[in-house]
């Protein structure tokens, strides 16, 4: 079961927004809405911060949001600010082989 | 409030074993099924195992299926991953987490350290 496909890094200047990709297939985000994205700040632990797709647990900022179209899921981050550096992931269930959920390969955020 | 706190991370051989803990608490332990997952080294995230609430149903990914062995004990609110026959490629920061809605994984340990090497 391969990792869902994310661009290793993306970057933006304070106030601006960027969206983070995240592609898999049929037997995963293309089927299933269970997509979740994580934030891992250096040094810490994932943070769920969207879960099925779009929501956003509570305590999470609304400058996050979530979007899925056919095989591709995306996490866009508004308003960037300087505590939003931090790599983030993507999540899935999967119905491929016997693996039930796989993570994306990592998307690294620089705040210019 | 949720706390996962692992241990029973270290330095270890190539082939030796080592357990690890996970203890629970702020939730209702058994009503939620658990998670180990790694990232090695300056990677990413791998999820390895899984186990249902009961404890009936788990799954292992390959790279540690054969080797390593999930189990909880629902009266202590601990979740415990064997490793046996540890590789080079096995050493990460080993996550307990618990599954939420749709798979997600809303809580995550601190994490422990596994490190395997001559």
């Amino acid at each position: 079961q391969s990792a869902l496909t994310q661009p290793a890094s993306v970057s933006g200047s304070p106030g601006q927004s960027i969206t983070i990709s995240c592609t898999g297939t049929k037997n995963d985000i293309g089927t299933y809405n269970y997509v979740s994205w994580y934030q891992q700040q250096p040094g810490k632990a994932p943070k769920l911060i969207i879960f099925d797709v779009s929501n956003r647990p509570s305590g999470v900022s609304n400058r996050f949001s979530g979007f899925k179209s056919g095989n591709t899921a995306s996490l866009t981050i508004s308003g960037l600010q300087t505590g939003d550096e931090a790599d983030y992931y993507c999540g899935s269930y999967t119905s491929g082989d016997i693996l039930l959920y796989v993570f994306g390969t990592g998307t690294k955020v620089t705040v210019l | 409030q949720v706390q996962l706190v692992e241990s029973g991370g270290g330095l270890v051989e190539p082939g030796g074993s080592l357990r690890l803990s996970c203890a629970a608490s702020g939730f209702s332990f058994s009503d939620y099924y658990m998670i180990w997952i790694r990232q090695a080294p300056g990677k990413g995230l791998e999820w390895i195992s899984y186990m249902s609430n009961s404890g009936r149903t788990i799954y292992y990914a390959e790279s540690v299926k054969g080797r390593f062995t999930i189990s909880r004990d629902n009266t202590k609110r601990s979740l415990y991953l064997q490793m046996n026959s540890l590789r080079d490629e096995d050493t990460a920061v080993y996550y307990c987490a618990r599954e939420s809605t749709g798979r997600s994984i809303d809580y995550w340990g601190q994490g422990v350290l596994v490190s395997v090497s001559s």
